[in-house]
């Protein structure tokens, strides 16, 4: 089966960096992404991982090692609109195409 | 240019009803996915379709079916409504299937009585 696990909350202090990590299991993998979603809103996509390594987009950063199953989500210079949730995603092909998203990372910044 | 867009934005029916929602993907975007998202958890994949056939299914009972149109567009399905299915239907459109940039609109939210 499919399933991927991160933490259910992290609270940061404004102006700190902050990582939210994710564990997975898949077959077939493509490779990780990373969403945002804020309260009522719906998610946007942040970043995508199929190598392994570190893509950097402005504050945020994302990483991902394929032979441990496992990526993080790296956001540095918080600030308090950062408050949300954060999804990681998986795409596998077991079945036809499926992307599978992690029960979300809440985020609180603190001022 | 218009993102994806969803209709309608809130819909309350009862038990044992049939609901349809809406999607209007990016334009030049063939791929459509729909999600079901319970408040606190993450959204659960429901379907993938990619020029107008299924792709991917998720692990939903029968009752929920979609079809994508010719222009792209697309139809969720859920028949003999349960108060269960009570959650935020989004869907997401992407250029091609295997795209991993999914851009969501902003859901339909169900309430099932």
């Amino acid at each position: 089966g499919q399933s991927l696990e991160q933490p259910s909350e992290v609270t940061a202090v404004e102006g700190a960096i902050v990582q939210i990590n994710c564990t997975y299991q898949t077959s077939g993998f493509y490779g990780l992404s990373w969403y945002q979603q804020h309260d009522g809103g719906a998610p946007t996509f942040l970043s995508y991982n199929a190598l392994d390594g570190l893509e950097e987009t402005g504050r945020f950063s994302s990483f991902l090692s394929r032979s441990d199953s496992y990526g993080y989500l790296l956001l540095q210079e918080l600030q308090m609109k950062d408050s949300a949730s954060y999804f990681c995603a998986v795409r596998g092909d077991t079945g036809g195409f499926k992307t599978i998203f992690g029960a979300g990372t809440r985020l609180f910044v603190k001022a | 240019d218009a993102g994806v867009t969803q209709s309608p934005t809130h819909l309350i029916k009862t038990r044992g009803q049939h609901v349809t929602l809406r999607c209007s993907p990016i334009s030049g975007h063939k791929s459509v996915s729909w999600y079901q998202q319970v408040l606190g958890q993450g959204p659960q994949f429901i379907f993938q379709y990619y020029e107008k056939e299924e792709r991917g299914r998720g692990n939903f009972p029968d009752r929920f079916s979609a079809r994508q149109f010719p222009n792209y567009s697309s139809e969720l399905n859920v028949n003999a409504l349960l108060l269960g299915d009570s959650a935020l239907y989004l869907c997401a459109s992407s250029l091609v299937a295997v795209q991993e940039t999914q851009y969501f609109g902003p859901g339909t939210r169900l309430l099932v009585l």
